[in-house]
């Protein structure tokens, strides 16, 4: 399973665009790259899922080199209630890979 | 849709006690997954069912912990006897979707406290 690192913390403002960054230099042909978003107190939220270029919905977009051994993951336009803990995980939808959560992106939206 | 619903909220017991803790998955997912949350560890995924049969429990710390799923819209999460260390918030999910790759629907966990 390929290993994911992203940064432990992040400050931004509101009305900014966040950009959080997730290397995963190991990642496999089929595996796909999945981001969840975390509030405190609450249980993880799907956000996107993507496999490679660019995916975009109506929370976020995800950018994926042609290399994929990073990915970004891109949110307009901040505010404060977008503060809680994103975390990017690896894995293979088919071979039914267990995919490992980690600590995650802390950010911090300041107003 | 109530989403997936995790009963109790908050637990606290003393060591050595039985906990139970329950989940309802939401209605039609085939795939439902118990989740541990500790600071030190971060989100750890314990156990995965699949149309109610255990498929991989690789993450289920020791024997004291077991989970039963008797069927599609039931679970629980059980462990004895307890110990301090195993005060965690645990979280239940489900997905229509096989694996744990797939998205994953969460619900709002269970804080348990053992003194």
């Amino acid at each position: 399973l390929a290993k994911t690192t992203q940064p432990i913390s992040m400050d931004s403002y509101e009305g900014q665009e966040v950009n959080i960054t997730c290397s995963h230099n190991n990642i496999a042909t089929n595996d796909y790259i999945t981001w969840y978003q975390q509030f405190p107190s609450q249980g993880p939220r799907f956000i996107i899922q993507g496999y490679k270029t660019k995916v975009t919905n109506e929370v976020a977009s995800l950018f994926i080199p042609a290399d994929r051994k990073s990915s970004t993951l891109s949110l307009p336009r901040v505010s404060l209630s977008d503060t809680a803990v994103y975390y990017c995980l690896v894995g293979d939808r088919d071979r039914d890979d267990k995919i490992i959560f980690g600590k995650g992106t802390r950010l911090h939206i300041l107003p | 849709d109530a989403g997936v619903i995790q009963s109790p909220r908050h637990e606290v017991t003393e060591m050595g006690q039985e906990v139970t803790l329950r989940c309802k998955p939401i209605s039609g997912h085939n795939s439902l997954f118990w989740y541990r949350q500790t600071m030190m560890r971060g989100l750890e995924l314990l156990i995965y069912f699949n149309n109610n049969v255990p498929i991989d429990d690789s993450g289920m710390p020791e024997d004291r912990f077991s989970a039963k799923m008797p069927n599609a819209s039931f679970s629980t999460l059980k462990i004895q006897p307890s110990e301090p260390r195993d005060s965690a918030v645990y979280f239940c999910a489900s997905s229509p979707w096989t694996g744990t790759v797939n998205e994953q629907y969460f619900g709002p966990g269970t804080r348990l406290t053992v003194t």
